[in-house]
């Protein structure tokens, strides 16, 4: 059964910082890994998805990376912003079709 | 592009109520997903489907729950009779068939039984 685990769960940065999210799975049979942003009170909006093929996906200030055979993500953001402040959720996607989501890292960029 | 559009955003009702959420997808869309949100147990899948058909409803906890897809553009979860332990967000979301893109969600309907 796969698990999703991100560490840590809650991080608090002066803003400006550059900053690293973690993301481990157990299962390396998987089709693609997907980063999310959750604000307070909304849905998830997709950021980066990073097919099983490929190495790392980039927008902007992100960077996310997969190594599918140590089962581990990261997502880079450059130059944190008070703006950027928000729950951000790993999702891997098996072959079925269907998204395991880890339990999110909750991000706090100080002014 | 109005997103996926959930309603009601708010629901609290007592104990045996039955609770009829909603969900309108994105319009060309091929999939509905339906998640749960609690603190305990993350975001978890409920049930999905494509082309309004159920495909995997493995998620669904107990046959309190049902959901129904009656055409394309809309979808409904069914708590019949509700438990406090249902209290949680429920996300409704939709995709394309293509499945390099990803899930866009709604804001969500956090359910509170009293």
């Amino acid at each position: 059964k796969q698990e999703v685990t991100q560490i840590p769960a809650a991080l608090s940065v002066p803003e400006g910082e550059n900053l690293v999210l973690n993301c481990s799975f157990t299962d390396s049979a998987i089709y693609n890994l997907q980063w999310f942003r959750q604000d307070p009170g909304k849905g998830l909006t997709s950021l980066l998805l990073i097919q099983s093929s490929q190495r790392e996906q980039t927008s902007g200030r992100l960077n996310a990376s997969l190594d599918k055979s140590s089962g581990r993500s990261t997502l880079y953001i450059a130059a944190s912003q008070p703006g950027d402040s928000a729950t951000y959720l790993c999702a891997v996607e098996g072959n079925t079709g269907k998204l395991i989501f880890g339990q999110g890292t909750t991000l706090q960029v100080k002014p | 592009d109005a997103g996926v559009i959930q309603s009601p955003r708010h629901e609290v009702t007592e104990m045996g109520q039955e609770v009829t959420l909603r969900c309108k997808p994105i319009s060309g869309h091929d999939y509905l997903f339906w998640y749960r949100q609690t603190m305990m147990r993350g975001l978890e899948l409920l049930i999905y489907f494509n082309n309004n058909v159920p495909i995997d409803d493995s998620g669904m906890p107990e046959d309190r729950f049902s959901a129904k897809m009656p055409n394309a553009s809309f979808s409904t979860l069914k708590i019949q009779p509700s438990e406090p332990r249902d209290s949680a967000v429920y996300f409704c979301a939709s995709s394309f068939a293509d499945r390099d893109q990803p899930q866009h969600f709604g804001d969500g309907t956090r359910l509170s039984i009293l």
